[in-house]
């Protein structure tokens, strides 16, 4: 099993909804990623959860919580967003080895904030 | 910082051209270097990789080589598909460091 999988695919949500992205992979990796992407740009690191610690945190705004329950899983919890964080999001996964890693990127959830 | 320069698209092309897309960086250490691509409704992949000077990695009919001298890791596919249509971005990572500094994506569009 060499997949990312993101639920859900697609997510409307209003600003004072509280919401919740999921991620998991079953490949053994100790290292996972939340990137937001843009229409037409590349994607932004958000958090990097390594050995399900939080490595890095990229100065990403307190309504987007991060959390890694176990080091198949990923979660984004969502709460007060802004129609500007409407965006593709995107989970990833490596082996955990920073430097030169073959990251493995799930289809993303599509979120739209109104 | 480190950073990617991509050539920006978008690329229209024939099936069966050659593709070239650029790609130069800035980095105080030592770093790999990358492509990935995005096929529309998806997430990204990683095309190839080469983690030295003068390493060529390669996937797919796709080639790039990672030339330290001009600081450059620049794509080439010397017959490309209308499979091959999708956005491709340019990416290094430093040593010891999980950060993918992206480059702004070039998109590529094969025409039968």
């Amino acid at each position: 099993d060499t997949e990312v999988t993101q639920t859900p695919k697609h997510l409307v949500m209003g600003m004072t909804n509280k919401k919740s992205l999921k991620c998991e992979q079953h490949m053994g990796h100790r290292a996972m990623y939340w990137y937001k992407q843009k229409a037409k740009k590349p994607p932004e690191l958000m958090f990097v959860y390594s050995y399900e610690k939080l490595s890095i945190n990229e100065s990403v705004p307190s309504r987007f919580s991060p959390e890694c329950p176990n080091s198949s899983l990923l979660n984004l919890h969502l709460h007060a967003l802004q129609p500007e964080d409407s965006a593709l999001y995107l989970c990833a996964s490596s082996q955990g080895i920073p430097g030169n890693e073959k990251l493995f990127f799930g289809s993303g959830t599509q979120l739209s904030v109104l | 910082g480190d950073s990617v320069t991509q050539m920006e698209g978008p690329v229209t092309l024939s099936e069966e051209a050659f593709l070239t897309i650029n790609c130069t960086y800035t980095a105080t250490g030592y770093p790999s270097l990358f492509w990935y691509v995005q096929y529309p409704g998806e997430g990204l992949q990683l095309l190839l990789k080469a983690t030295k000077a003068d390493d060529k990695g390669s996937n797919k009919g796709f080639e790039a080589t990672y030339r330290k001298e001009t600081t450059s890791f620049h794509l080439e596919k010397g017959s490309v598909q209308v499979s091959d249509s999708a956005v491709y971005f340019c990416a290094l990572s430093d040593i010891d460091d999980y950060k993918l500094s992206f480059g702004a994506g070039t998109t590529v569009t094969v025409r039968a």
